[in-house]
């Protein structure tokens, strides 16, 4: 347990199918963060919430979603999506934007989801 | 644009050996994080430096910044299998110090 909790797990969705991801953190963090990692690529950051609002979003394609109703949820709204939008989604959250001086990052499990 | 780079992409090792990865920025970074993530987990935060020239360790781990602040390095000695996993290094974005710009990655195989 991390601290940062995502469902699912897993995810198979076809692609005229609407899906969302949920992460939840008690750690007290302000800054939560949306990132997207796919094989032989860095890890691709494309949203950032501080104190719930949008601070960042990395010129994400209009099917991805992203939703922060409160400092502890996030929320990433999945439609229309294309077979190269498989990858993990990782969500991450910080105790500042950028990650702070000792703790930086910490990450949930993500969702492996796999666009059919 | 920027860009921060990790050599080597892959090591394998035998339990026991010493492993190195490098990480380098073609800018001056004003820290830079390590991050380890296990196969098939997610990356977990090792380390912050932040000073020029900073050594900090992490029982087997020796992590370092340079002097000019734009490389770091990570040595683990005696290498176990527990240390199987892919290292990453990151560092802030020019221009704006809380957005974080990634590296590949080096994934270390370690043979029992």
């Amino acid at each position: 347990e991390t601290g940062v909790t995502q469902t699912p797990r897993h995810l198979v969705m076809g692609m005229t199918n609407k899906k969302s991801l949920k992460c939840e953190q008690h750690l007290g963090h302000n800054a939560m963060y949306w990132y997207k990692q796919s094989a032989k690529k860095p890890l691709e950051l494309m949203f950032v919430y501080n104190f719930k609002e949008q601070t960042e979003n990395n010129s994400v394609p209009s099917r991805f979603s992203p939703e922060c109703p409160n400092s502890s949820h996030l929320f990433l709204h999945l439609h229309t999506l294309q077979p190269e939008d498989s990858a993990l989604y990782l969500c991450a959250s910080s105790q500042e934007e950028g990650g702070g001086l000792l703790n930086g990052y910490t990450f949930g499990s993500g969702t492996r989801l796999t666009v059919v | 644009g920027q860009q921060v780079m990790q050599i080597p992409q892959y090591q394998h090792v035998q339990e026991g050996e010493d492993f190195t990865t490098y990480c380098n920025s073609s800018t001056t970074l004003s820290n830079i994080q390590w991050y380890k993530q296990r196969p098939g987990g997610h990356p977990v935060f090792l380390i912050q430096l932040v000073k020029s020239g900073e050594v900090k360790k992490q029982k087997r781990l020796t992590f370092q910044f340079g002097e000019a602040k734009k490389n770091s390095s990570l040595h683990i000695t005696a290498t176990q299998t527990t240390d199987v996993g892919t290292y990453f290094c990151a560092g802030p974005r020019a221009g704006n110090n809380r957005k974080l710009i990634w590296g590949l990655g080096t994934s270390l195989a370690v043979n029992p």
